[in-house]
């Protein structure tokens, strides 16, 4: 079965400071691993995903993940926040079919 | 990737009424998928909207409830029977690139629906 935790509901940081947003999984088979990012009034933009290449994916806008099957982990950091990062970033995963499974989301504030 | 649009963009309704949503997409693809969204809350998958055969719906989502119809490669609808205020949420649908368990699922920007 197929789950991910993402640890932190809210994160804050001041603009042009590192972001760092934490995303557990639990998976009996190799995952694909997505994070993706919802604005206001908006759908959900995929940002990037990871499906057993490289275990550090790059993505849109800076941001990249790294994937650490030590840890069970793939969390997603950006050097710089800016403004129009604030958002609410979703981290998702499939294992073995096509069902995506969903973290809790963390919201995302920029200070500035 | 697929461009999706989806109608309407919001609703508000009277309980005991239904309300069809429709996802439209500008290319074929294979799968389509419906999801809820409860305020404040993640993502939940109500069906996998199947064509040509019926929908394949996740535990606690019933037929009754929602009905879906898949009538092409380009288009699904998703209803929602004999609302009530539980009912108010935002319903997404999302495609796939492939069918691979490694496709990602694009999304609409989806339906935010408030039942009163």
């Amino acid at each position: 079965a197929q789950s991910v935790t993402q640890l932190d509901s809210h994160v804050s940081v001041s603009e042009g400071t590192p972001v760092l947003l934490r995303c557990n999984y639990s998976s009996s088979y190799s995952p694909s691993l997505f994070w993706y990012v919802q604005h206001p009034n908006k759908g959900l933009q995929l940002l990037l995903k990871y499906t057993s290449a490289a275990t550090l994916v790059k993505g849109i806008n800076g941001f990249e993940a790294e994937f650490k099957k030590s840890e069970t982990s793939f969390h997603l950091t950006k050097p710089s926040a800016h403004m129009s990062d604030a958002a609410e970033y979703f981290c998702g995963g499939t294992g073995g079919g096509n069902k995506l499974t969903f973290g809790t989301g963390t919201q995302l504030k920029v200070e500035l | 990737s697929a461009v999706i649009s989806q109608k309407p963009s919001r609703d508000i309704c009277q309980r005991g009424t239904s309300l069809t949503i429709q996802c439209q997409v500008d290319s074929q693809v294979t799968m389509m998928f419906w999801y809820r969204q409860q305020p404040g809350q993640s993502l939940t998958l109500i069906a996998t909207a199947n064509q040509g055969s019926e929908a394949t719906y996740e535990s606690g989502f019933v037929i009754d409830k929602f009905p879906i119809s898949r009538p092409n490669l380009t288009f699904s609808t998703l209803t929602v029977s004999n609302m009530s205020p539980e009912d108010s949420s935002i319903y997404l649908c999302s495609v796939a690139e492939g069918t691979g368990s490694h496709q990602p699922q694009h999304f609409g920007d989806g339906t935010r629906l408030s039942i009163l």
